[in-house]
């Protein structure tokens, strides 16, 4: 089945203390991204890839680190996190045009 | 800076009856246009997209209709079922790979 999986997709943690919500595709697919989710600000784009080794910033990448070392999988990393870091957080992949395939959301709080 | 938006954040409908979603773009170089549905705890899911060199794209019970001259986008829903109710949500693509969402309506099935 083609699908996105994201982990964990439920996570409390403490400010400072380190993480990665992982990210993976079986759709051979160029483009991944990362977005976040926020009540009343919608879907807003951190990082994405066009391919592997390639990168680059969304509209929200500050405190978020990305990776793309492989073409199945770019995971998110929290260097640092911080309460306003708290959010609903999608993965998504797609070729380099067409319709965004999303995973099922991995919500995080930060405390 | 260029943004999508979308004129009702709820709408309520009877069971059966057609339901009808807007969406405004002001980006007039989008040439790619798509309508994601996300139900609670999930992700978005693709619903019909469209091109700009198109008006109207149908599928299964949805209709999209564009109007370039107003940067006007709707979703049509015939038939409306309890399980459409959902978020939705328009994105727009312009020449570059990156994907622009709306904030989203709240469609509500009154049984």
């Amino acid at each position: 089945e083609a699908q996105v999986t994201q982990n964990p997709r439920y996570l409390i943690t403490v400010t400072g203390k380190k993480l990665t919500v992982t990210c993976s595709q079986n759709m051979n697919h160029e483009y991944m991204s990362w977005y976040r989710q926020d009540p009343g600000l919608g879907l807003r784009q951190i990082y994405y890839s066009m391919n592997v080794e390639v990168t680059d910033k969304g509209d929200v990448p500050e405190g978020y680190k990305v990776s793309r070392k492989e073409k199945r999988n770019f995971p998110l990393i929290l260097e640092s996190p911080s309460p306003n870091q708290t959010s609903l957080y999608f993965c998504a992949s797609r070729y380099n045009t067409g319709e965004l395939f999303f995973g099922e959301g991995s919500r995080l709080t930060v405390l | 800076g260029e943004s999508v938006g979308l004129h009702l954040p709820t709408l309520s409908v009877q069971e059966g009856d057609n339901s009808i979603i807007n969406c405004a773009y002001s980006n007039s170089a989008s040439d790619y246009f798509i309508w994601y549905k996300q139900e609670s705890g999930k992700g978005p899911q693709f619903i019909i997209d469209i091109r700009s060199n198109m008006d109207k794209r149908q599928g299964q019970r949805v209709t999209v209709l564009l109007n370039k001259t107003v940067k006007h986008l709707s979703l049509q829903i015939a038939a409306t079922q309890p399980g459409d109710s959902a978020v939705y949500f328009c994105a727009e693509n312009d020449s570059s790979y990156k994907l622009i969402f709306g904030s989203g309506t709240r469609l509500l099935v009154r049984p």
